[in-house]
């Protein structure tokens, strides 16, 4: 079945640029979307289609996507952004969506 | 405003099905697909599938094929979602989240309702 593979953890200092990374053999084809979540709540999504921002998103979230990986960056990340982020991507045939397996991102 | 609202916390023993429902509201129901995504205990997250309430065609991550159903009454806004044989693998919090149709662009998230396994 089809994966992506995310690093399991991203530590970064307060101010420093974090980026996540997303690999996977369809990702050429099939756009990526990145998700937040925060312990006990919902995931919240940060990027869609590969690089857009939804509303209300902060601009120092950032994504994009060459070839089998996708990116998420946070650049100056802050305290708050502690979370666990996953990519999300649909198969090669377009039927069956795919979470990564998560990073965590801590910020101190 | 636009929100899922799903149903309160389960408690089934080992081989009971169980209904999680998704009830919609502040958008058009019929727009947008419904996505069903769990997460175990300190595990990640897992799709599990998802259903065009236009069509009724849902689509089903392999994994769950045979023992998990998603349905829709799109006269209430609600959809639904069956998982039977549970073992205690099945322990976990199961999402609604809105799809926007046809792709993993999930917009909108439900709370989550915490389906607990056990004899």
């Amino acid at each position: 079945s089809y994966e992506l593979t995310q690093p399991p953890s991203v530590s970064v200092s307060p101010g420093q640029t974090a980026r996540i990374t997303c690999s996977g053999d369809a990702l050429p084809k099939k756009f990526a979307y990145w998700y937040q979540q925060k312990s006990g709540q919902a995931p919240v999504m940060v990027i869609y289609e590969d690089s857009k921002r939804p509303s209300g998103i902060p601009e120092r979230f950032s994504g994009s996507s060459s070839g089998t990986m996708a990116t998420l960056t946070i650049s100056g990340a802050q305290v708050e952004d502690e979370a666990d982020y996953y990519c999300l991507s649909a198969d090669s045939t377009g039927n069956q969506g795919v979470f990564g397996g998560g990073t965590k991102v801590t910020v101190l | 405003q636009v929100q899922l609202v799903q149903s309160g916390a389960e408690v089934k023993k080992p081989g009971a099905s169980v209904r999680v429902s998704c009830k919609a509201s502040g958008y058009t129901f019929t727009n947008f697909d419904v996505n069903w995504v769990r997460q175990a205990p300190g595990q990640g997250l897992e799709w599990m599938g998802w259903m065009d309430p236009n069509s009724g065609i849902p689509g089903y991550a392999h994994k769950f094929q045979g023992r998990f159903t998603i349905t829709i009454n799109t006269s209430i806004s609600t959809a639904y979602m069956d998982l039977s044989s549970l073992t205690s693998e099945d322990t976990a919090v199961y999402f609604c989240a809105r799809g926007v149709a046809g792709t993993t662009e999930l917009d909108v998230w439900g709370k989550g309702t915490t389906v607990t396994v056990s004899s």
